[in-house]
């Protein structure tokens, strides 16, 4: 098992450009989350979907898309990148048959100049 | 509202020492609570969490509901200890809210 992958592992934005985070897992997981970390600020959850076709916002939503088009992918989108939006992004699966335990990806991080 | 507050930013302890990161929590039901651990470079991985009441490399934490914190603990600090630590609290069983975080730095 791969378990939870992500790409790209880095990434340089200019302001106003748009793209997507990947991430994958193969661990038939029904939930899936992204969280962004900051320094002092934790991890805070962005998007998070409980199935397939089911997607709902988290803490710090805005500026982000997502969609769950299959159990296994839930990319992040980036609409129209701004400095703020620099930061280390995880993804993380988790289902109740192994008592919600997240497991996390490697992380992308993203500089937005 | 559900809350996660770790009170240290940095803590610093000398090997061998005994360590605490503390941990209080907000949550109106009854919680479900974790320790999360992040070495330098690498994903987050489970640490412990409190229902399965396990000892993970030398690491415990009891749920004191009365006065709502999850410390984190370890007898011995080593220096392979050192690592960023937050405390979680399960978000409707798909997601956590995790707070700030400490860093454990632990010298020789």
């Amino acid at each position: 098992n791969a378990g939870v992958t992500q790409t790209p592992k880095f990434q340089v934005l200019k302001t106003g450009q748009s793209m997507t985070l990947q991430c994958a897992q193969d661990m038939n997981h029904e939930y899936m989350s992204w969280y962004r970390q900051d320094p002092g600020m934790g991890l805070r959850l962005i998007h998070y979907s409980v199935g397939a076709g089911i997607t709902d916002q988290g803490e710090v939503p805005n500026g982000y898309n997502v969609s769950r088009s299959t159990t296994e992918d839930f990319p992040l989108r980036l609409l129209s990148a701004a400095p703020s939006q620099t930061s280390v992004y995880f993804c993380a699966s988790s289902s109740r048959d192994i008592s919600y335990e997240q497991y996390f990806g490697p992380g992308t991080r993203l500089t937005v100049t | 509202a559900q809350r996660v507050t770790q009170p240290e930013k940095l803590l610093s302890v000398f090997k061998g020492a005994p360590v605490e990161l503390k941990c209080n929590y907000s949550y109106s039901g009854s919680p479900e609570l974790f320790w999360y651990v992040q070495y330098s470079r690498q994903r987050l991985q489970l640490l412990l969490r409190h229902i399965s009441r396990e000892s993970i490399k030398g690491f415990t934490a009891d749920l004191n509901k009365g006065e709502t914190s999850f410390h984190l603990k370890k007898p011995f600090a080593q220096e392979e200890d050192s690592a960023m630590y937050y405390c979680a609290l399960e978000h409707s069983g798909y997601a956590l809210n995790f707070g700030k975080g400490t860093s454990l730095l632990v010298t020789p």
